[in-house]
């Protein structure tokens, strides 16, 4: 079975500071999907980057990257100049392709950013 | 605009009772999804449905029933059979084979 693992519980930054968020996963599949979300303390579910395992290049949006090391089935995000607003639980996830898409969550990182 | 709505954002339920939570999506997703928040756990999957009229549990589905009598609308119901129902429910969508979800804004639960 596919397991996502988040190994930071809680972290916290100043502000403008980069800090990196650690996720591993296991699975025995080739072709998947690998995503962040961000779940701020509204709770609103919001999709921060998303990863296809066929792509060697890692996604970036903004601020946000990723350093996707596929044979070490490795997924950390990267936020860099981080603000205030970047405060929140983050979410790393997995789903495989073309199955029944279900999306497998780690437990989460709650990130502080400290003004 | 198009997205997902849950209704109601807060819900107290007295112990026993059963109670449905509503998730209506006007995106033409295929799928739909419903997962439990609870602290520490993070999202623990329900049950989930390809197509109308058919649907799978999840990881935790005991407890818990669903419908799926049109695509827009996924509704949960939370039976007194749940043990623990207190707690923060998401209802998701997506269309099939292209990866990623879109969320609902959630329904807090809480049994007294």
């Amino acid at each position: 079975a596919q397991t996502v693992t988040q190994s930071q519980p809680e972290m916290s930054v100043q502000e403008a500071e980069t800090v990196t968020l650690s996720c591993t996963y296991d699975t025995s599949e080739n072709n998947y999907y690998l995503f962040w979300y961000k779940q701020p303390p509204s709770r609103q579910m919001i999709l921060v980057i998303r990863q296809e395992a066929y792509k060697q290049q890692n996604a970036t949006e903004n601020r946000f990257s990723v350093n996707f090391q596929k044979a070490a089935k490795s997924f950390s995000l990267k936020i860099s100049d981080s603000q205030l607003g970047d405060t929140a639980m983050y979410f790393c996830a997995f789903t495989q392709m073309n199955r029944d898409d279900k999306i497998i969550f780690g437990k989460g990182t709650r990130l502080h950013i400290l003004p | 605009d198009g997205g997902i709505t849950q209704s109601p954002k807060y819900l107290f339920r007295k112990e026993g009772q059963n109670v449905t939570l509503s998730c209506e999506q006007n995106l033409n997703h295929d799928a739909m999804y419903w997962y439990r928040q609870d602290p520490g756990q993070g999202l623990r999957l329900i049950y989930y449905s390809q197509i109308v009229n058919d649907f799978q549990k999840g990881d935790i589905a005991e407890g818990y029933s669903v419908s799926r009598e049109k695509k827009e609308s996924f509704p949960l119901t939370v039976t007194s059979a749940q043990k623990n129902p207190t707690a923060f429910y998401l209802c998701a969508s997506s269309i099939l084979a292209v990866g990623g979800y879109t969320f609902g804004s959630g329904t807090r639960l809480t049994v007294v």
